[in-house]
């Protein structure tokens, strides 16, 4: 069965500290995509990355990054000096088929 | 650049009622999702079109079906609305054809329906 958990349902930091959010999924496909999204607010669902699962390389976007590793099934995102402007609900999600199976999402609050 | 267009923002309808939610594409994509997001929970996905014709199906209730049209866009009508049909419902965007493109979903502002 393909299946996303975000074990962390919400996590508040103060703004410029590094926070980690976790994701783990399970599939049977050997080729698969992953993704995260963010939903602030206002309510709209944004994309942040996709990830194929024949490339175990992390990324780096400005203060995002993400770390996938197979051997645990993860694919974790971290934003470093974290701002307000980072409070939202991140979602990470597996493509099945077509759709998408989402998490259940992780509410993240920065205080300033 | 242009984004997935969705209308309206905000629906009020009474129970039994009917509702149509319409959903713009980014130009040139090929394929429609419709998601349906309950207060507090995660996006599920309803229903999905390729080329006009429907590609996947999800939970989406005998009371809702949808199209998409000749020029992309696509419509979700909901009949014998019920409270619990409350949500906030997402529209999405790919363009299915591009590898490198697969399977990222561009999603709409979405729209807020409230059933009282």
């Amino acid at each position: 069965a393909q299946k996303v958990t975000q074990a962390q349902t919400e996590i508040s930091v103060v703004e410029k500290e590094d926070v980690t959010l976790d994701c783990v999924y399970e599939t049977r496909d050997t080729t698969y995509y992953l993704f995260w999204y963010k939903q602030p607010p206002s309510g709209e669902l944004v994309f942040l990355i996709r990830r194929n699962s024949f490339d175990e390389q992390n990324e780096i976007s400005g203060r995002y990054s993400w770390n996938f590793q197979k051997s645990t099934s993860s694919f974790n995102f971290t934003i470093t000096a974290s701002q307000v402007v980072d409070s939202a609900v991140y979602f990470c999600a597996l493509a099945y088929t077509d759709k998408l199976i989402f998490g259940t999402g992780t509410r993240l609050q920065v205080f300033p | 650049a242009a984004g997935v267009i969705q209308s309206p923002r905000h629906l009020i309808k009474e129970k039994r009622e009917t509702a149509t939610l319409k959903c713009y594409p980014i130009p040139r994509h090929d394929t429609v999702y419709w998601y349906q997001q309950g207060p507090g929970q995660d996006p599920q996905f309803l229903i999905s079109f390729y080329e006009k014709m429907q590609s996947d199906k999800g939970s989406i209730p005998d009371r809702f079906s949808a199209q998409q049209f000749s020029d992309y866009h696509s419509e979700l009508n909901m009949s014998s609305l019920e409270l619990g049909d409350s949500a906030l419902y997402f529209c999405a965007s790919s363009f299915f054809r591009h590898y490198l493109a697969k399977n990222i979903q561009y999603f709409g502002a979405g729209t807020r329906l409230s059933v009282l």
